[in-house]
């Protein structure tokens, strides 16, 4: 079966510091991965997808990157921290013909 | 006009109530819809998904698209308080992105 893993679980960062989060999956090859925000409140937002390795496309323009180094994994980043920033970050993975199945998620605050 | 819009509640109901959620879409291009359930602080956990008009049941949970009104439907019947939760409805668009409503909150009182 399919398992999807992200860390950290909780993040307090502060403001112009850099970011980091990590998310892997197993149990399938060469998945659709996404990263999404989800503000308190707030319905997902689609930050960044990807199709296969090093294929990257950005829905939202911000301080944000994303890389896929490896077929499993994706790896979201910033620079610089914004308080704009903080929110549930949720990594998703998916084919064609299913839905998406979502990770556990990272609460990160910028303080 | 939002592509997906869905009432946020709060919806409350008694244990064993049939409970009835809701969403609109704008855009018929696209068919394929998704309800997922997202208890608080977890990630979001797939439901059900369904193609085009009709019905499609799983145990207690029956999803249902109305393509003439351009709305989609999630029943959960016998409700109980582990049902609580925000249910989310997606509707599949180009390149398989999904596009979400902001979710109903849903408590189901014992």
């Amino acid at each position: 079966s399919q398992t999807i893993h992200q860390w950290p679980a909780t993040l307090v960062q502060p403001v112009g510091s850099p970011l980091s989060l990590e998310c892997t999956v197993e149990g399938t090859s060469n998945p659709n991965l996404y990263w999404y925000r989800q503000a308190a409140g707030r319905g997902l937002q689609l930050l960044f997808y990807s199709v296969g390795i090093g294929q990257i496309s950005s829905e939202v323009p911000q301080n944000l990157s994303a890389s896929r180094p490896q077929d499993r994994q994706f790896i979201l980043s910033s620079k610089k921290l914004l308080l704009s920033d903080s929110g549930f970050y949720l990594c998703a993975w998916g084919t064609g013909d299913s839905g998406q199945y979502f990770g556990p998620g990272t609460r990160l605050t910028v303080t | 006009q939002k592509e997906v819009e869905q009432d946020p509640g709060p919806l409350s109901v008694p244990e064993g109530a049939i409970v009835s959620l809701n969403c609109t879409y704008s855009n018929s291009a696209f068919q394929y819809f998704m309800w997922y359930r997202q208890y608080s602080r977890k990630g979001p956990e797939l439901l059900m998904y369904t193609y085009s008009s009709g019905n499609k049941e799983d145990g207690r949970f029956t999803a249902q698209v109305d393509k003439s009104s351009k709305y989609i439907s999630l029943f959960i019947r016998d409700s109980q308080p582990s049902d609580s939760a925000t249910y989310l409805c997606a509707q599949r668009g180009a390149t398989n992105k999904l596009i979400f409503g902001t979710g109903t909150l849903l408590a189901v009182q014992p």
